[in-house]
């Protein structure tokens, strides 16, 4: 079965620092990657996505993600945080050889806080 | 641009009430999913639809049940509300490719008490 983990419920980096969020999967087969961004009291907006070839997506708002097959992981990144980024991040994923492949299954979610 | 919409937004039920939660979207999209959002516990999958005139099951159906009767709109009912179902309510939907990304709407409320 596809799971997601998002090891880190919270992460914290002052402002203008380089932030990272973590994320990895497991999957039967290819994964198709997705990062969400849940600003309070909204709903969930799209980021970016793995689909195939490049390893580095780049996204919205500046953010990039690194696909990593060997270490089965999709870290989410910025080179320079702004406290607007604060707000919660969700990891999620499709596994395309799975029955119901067009689901989409969440990790836990991370808190981010940009300090500033 | 209305995208997803949801009504309504907040909701308090008493034990053993029932409601329904509307989810319509304009973007002509095949694929229409419910979630719900608890703490620590992410989004989890109640029902999803692959087209009109189809519902199927997902992570957390117990409880819940679901109609699509029309390709835009997709509807989540609660027979018999309970405490365990207090939660933040998405409604989302989607093309239908693989690769597609979702759409949410801006989440239901709910309080059972």
């Amino acid at each position: 079965a596809q799971s997601v983990a998002q090891p880190e419920d919270q992460v914290n980096v002052a402002e203008g620092n380089p932030l990272t969020v973590k994320c990895t999967y497991s999957v039967s087969g290819n994964p198709y990657l997705f990062w969400y961004v849940q600003y309070p009291n909204r709903g969930l907006q799209f980021l970016l996505k793995y689909i195939t070839g490049d390893n580095l997506v780049k996204g919205s708002y500046g953010f990039e993600a690194e696909f990593n097959k060997s270490q089965t992981s999709f870290h989410l990144k910025k080179p320079s945080a702004l406290v607007s980024d604060s707000a919660l991040y969700f990891c999620a994923v499709r596994d395309i050889k799975q029955t119901g492949a067009n689901n989409l299954f969440f990790g836990t979610g991370t808190r981010l806080t940009v300090i500033p | 641009n209305a995208g997803v919409t949801q009504t309504p937004k907040f909701r308090v039920l008493k034990t053993g009430q029932s409601m329904t939660l509307l989810c319509a979207q304009d973007m002509n999209h095949e694929y229409m999913y419910w979630y719900r959002q608890d703490p620590g516990m992410g989004l989890r999958l109640i029902h999803y639809s692959v087209g009109e005139g189809t519902t199927a099951k997902g992570e957390v159906p117990d409880g819940y049940n679901v109609s699509r009767l029309k390709k835009q709109n997709f509807l989540l009912g609660l027979e018999s509300a309970a405490p365990s179902q207090t939660s933040v309510y998405f409604c989302a939907s989607s093309s239908g490719g693989l690769g597609t990304e979702a759409f949410f709407g801006q989440g239901t409320r709910l309080t059972v008490v």
